[in-house]
């Protein structure tokens, strides 16, 4: 199975600075029609995961623009350009072009 | 808007079998898969399976592999997951996500409420 490793496992952040979150996968998320798909989801406590981004760098409709991702081959970066309150929760990346489908460990965000 | 709405709590005992539903709206539901993913308490997720309403075709993960069935009733726009013989370790929350309907690439844009299956004895 293709492994998602996230790091850090732990972000504690301060309100307006910006936080980077780091995944690798061990094989690269290439599909043969030339796009990557690698997806990032926030969870909430007590909530579903939400797609924030997919294949890279796109972000979702409703997403604020202080979130975005990028990356290439097996090395990817979400990035919170100003985190906020609302930030807070677990961040996982997902890896969609092989069976199984796999995600990282996850981030836990908290507000310092 | 596309809304995934899943079934509610469940408590079985070891052994037993579990079904949960998964009710699409706001999209043709021949157009999408769906992948299915659980969370244990206090842990990550995990993928289980995918199916596509459009032709049927069914991928599990291997740890659930023989005791999964996942389908599909276009009728009325629903999507099943049964597991059987349930142990501790299903105990989890199980969510639908919406998926492309063939296996190609793709990733989850939807997502159910989840559904809390505990199993104890």
């Amino acid at each position: 199975d293709v492994v998602m490793t996230q790091s850090p496992l732990y972000l504690p952040v301060t309100p307006g600075q910006p936080a980077s979150i780091f995944c690798r996968s061990s094989q690269s998320p290439v599909f043969s029609d030339g796009n990557t798909y690698l997806s990032w989801f926030h969870q909430r406590p007590g909530q579903s995961p939400r797609r924030l981004i997919y294949k890279v760098s796109n972000r979702d409709s409703g997403v604020p623009d202080r979130f975005s991702g990028s990356g290439s081959g097996t090395d990817f970066t979400l990035k919170i350009s100003r985190v906020e309150a609302e930030d807070v929760g677990f961040y996982y990346c997902m890896q969609g072009i092989y069976w199984p489908r796999t995600f990282g460990q996850g981030t836990k965000v908290e507000i310092k | 808007q596309v809304q995934l709405v899943q079934s509610g709590a469940e408590v079985k005992r070891p052994g037993a079998s579990v079904k949960v539903s998964c009710k699409a709206s706001g999209y043709p539901f021949s157009n999408f898969g769906f992948s299915w993913v659980r969370q244990a308490p206090g842990q990550g997720l995990e993928w289980v399976g995918w199916i596509s309403p459009y032709n049927g075709n069914t991928k599990y993960a291997r740890n659930v592999q023989g005791r999964v069935t996942m389908t599909t009733d276009t009728s009325t726009s629903t999507a099943y997951m049964e597991l059987r013989s349930l142990r501790s370790d299903d105990t989890a929350v199980y969510y639908c996500g919406r998926e492309p309907r063939v296996a190609a690439a793709g990733t989850l844009d939807y997502w159910g409420q989840g559904t809390l299956v505990t199993v104890s004895s």
